[in-house]
């Protein structure tokens, strides 16, 4: 059975960086695709970006580009999200999502990480 | 303002049926299928359906899809109670490079 399991709520001051984790168990961790997707409190799903964890390839969305990187370690199966830079409209949950290609549907999900910036 | 249109809200009696938009352009749904996803408040998405008309496995056949030209829809027949939820469309846009969801549907069931 295939799990996302992400790391636990932060609470950030502006300006601050914030690192979410995402550890795949029940498939092959290098035959998926993982992306990020965000969610602002009471607004709909936002799509931030992908990582190949085979090779490492990834490919962000244009407004996240300069403050976004996004790591694997295939040594634990897990995904690194790291958002820089940040200010209160980043606040939401941020969600890791697997597909089998870059181009292919999020077939499963992470419970989500509630990331709080607040001064 | 998300590059996928999709109406708020919509509200259907149980039994009945209830229609779902998704309005794009040539750049997303016009030439890439459709995926929808349902989430219940304070859990994650859920894949409902994949390929334009495709369902997981475990996915009830009330739920369907359909795509045409730059437009996408979720049909879901014999409304449940349990079908209370957000739904969501998502599709590859080629001119951004990446993936964009619809703003969101809230499906009330009366």
């Amino acid at each position: 059975q295939v799990q996302l399991m992400q790391s636990g709520a932060e609470v950030k001051k502006p300006g601050a960086s914030v690192r979410v984790s995402c550890k795949a168990s029940g498939h092959s961790f290098t035959s998926n695709h993982m992306h990020w997707v965000r969610q602002a409190p009471g607004q709909g799903l936002e799509w931030m970006g992908i990582i190949n964890p085979s090779g490492g390839s990834t490919s962000y969305a244009q407004r996240f580009r300069g403050r976004l990187t996004m790591t694997r370690d295939t040594s634990t199966d897990t995904v690194y999200m790291y958002l820089s830079s940040l200010r209160s409209e980043d606040t939401g949950a941020y969600y890791c999502a697997s597909s089998i290609g870059w181009y292919s549907n999020f077939e499963y999900w992470g419970q989500g990480t509630l990331v709080t910036v607040s001064s | 303002q998300s590059v996928l249109t999709q109406p708020p809200s919509a509200s259907e009696t149980p039994g009945h049926r209830v229609i779902i938009s998704c309005s794009g352009s040539s750049s997303n749904i016009g030439g890439n299928t459709v995926n929808w996803y349902q989430q219940f408040p304070g859990t994650a998405p859920k894949l409902l359906i994949y390929r334009s008309n495709q369902r997981p496995s475990g996915v009830p056949d009330r739920f369907s899809g359909s795509k045409s030209g730059t437009s996408a829809s979720l049909a879901i027949s014999g409304l449940q109670s349990e079908d209370e939820a957000h739904y969501y469309c998502a599709t590859w846009d080629d001119n951004l490079n990446g993936w964009v969801f619809g703003g969101g549907t809230k499906l009330t069931v009366l």
